[in-house]
């Protein structure tokens, strides 16, 4: 079956860097581009981007250029999110999900992020 | 952007009852509208794609409708495990965008 799973919680000072990870498996990684989520705490769901995993060429919302990231190891079948120069308002829940045309087909388990001083 | 509103923002409901959450888009994006519902502190759950297919596994009690701008979700017959946030998104045009949410709620 199809699974993403991905790391576990952080908690992170302004400023600082933090990496996640999703593992994919069940499918073809390179088969199907990868979804980033943002959900903040009490909040409602916020696309940050995606991956296309065959040419590893990431899109951007418009939110989300600059201190964002997202890369690829393809070998391992794994997305990554990377955000630097962390601030409060990164403060959030960030899930990985599967593209299926356009829609997110299946989800991670999400991973929290927590930045404070 | 384009901009999803969904309505009602929360919902209370009993266990049996028939409920409906809309979707309206700033503009028309055809039949590519999905549902998805998240319970407390879990990830989001795909329930429906272009408008009315429902995803696999998903039980008959859900339903999707409408074309355009305005859309909807129903569930019937309401079950204990159908409680929680149910999101709206479009995926016609890039970035593919929510809707702020419907919380159901127990009554």
């Amino acid at each position: 079956q199809i699974q993403l799973v991905q790391s576990g919680p952080e908690l992170k000072k302004p400023g600082e860097t933090v990496k996640i990870s999703c593992k994919a498996s069940g499918y073809t990684f390179t088969d199907y581009s990868m979804h980033w989520v943002k959900q903040a705490p009490g909040k409602g769901l916020k696309w940050m981007g995606w991956i296309n995993t065959e040419t590893g060429e990431p899109t951007y919302a418009d939110d989300f250029k600059g201190r964002f990231a997202f890369s690829l190891e393809t070998s391992a079948s794994t997305a990554s999110l990377q955000i630097n120069n962390l601030k409060n308002e990164d403060t959030a829940t960030y899930f990985c999900a599967r593209n299926d045309y356009g829609t997110m087909d299946s989800w991670g388990q999400g991973t929290s992020v927590t930045v404070s001083s | 952007d384009i901009q999803m509103t969904q309505s009602p923002a929360s919902l209370s409901a009993s266990v049996g009852e028939t409920v409906t959450i809309t979707c309206r888009a700033s503009e028309n994006i055809y039949s590519y509208l999905a549902w998805y519902q998240q319970k407390q502190g879990k990830s989001p759950q795909f329930l429906v794609y272009n408008v009315k297919t429902l995803a696999e596994g998903v039980p008959s009690r859900f339903s999707g409708s409408g074309s355009d701008t305005q859309f909807s979700l129903k569930i019937n017959s309401l079950q204990p495990e159908d409680f929680g946030s149910y999101y709206c998104q479009q995926h016609y045009g890039t970035p593919p965008t929510f809707g702020g949410g419907t919380k159901l709620e127990i009554k």
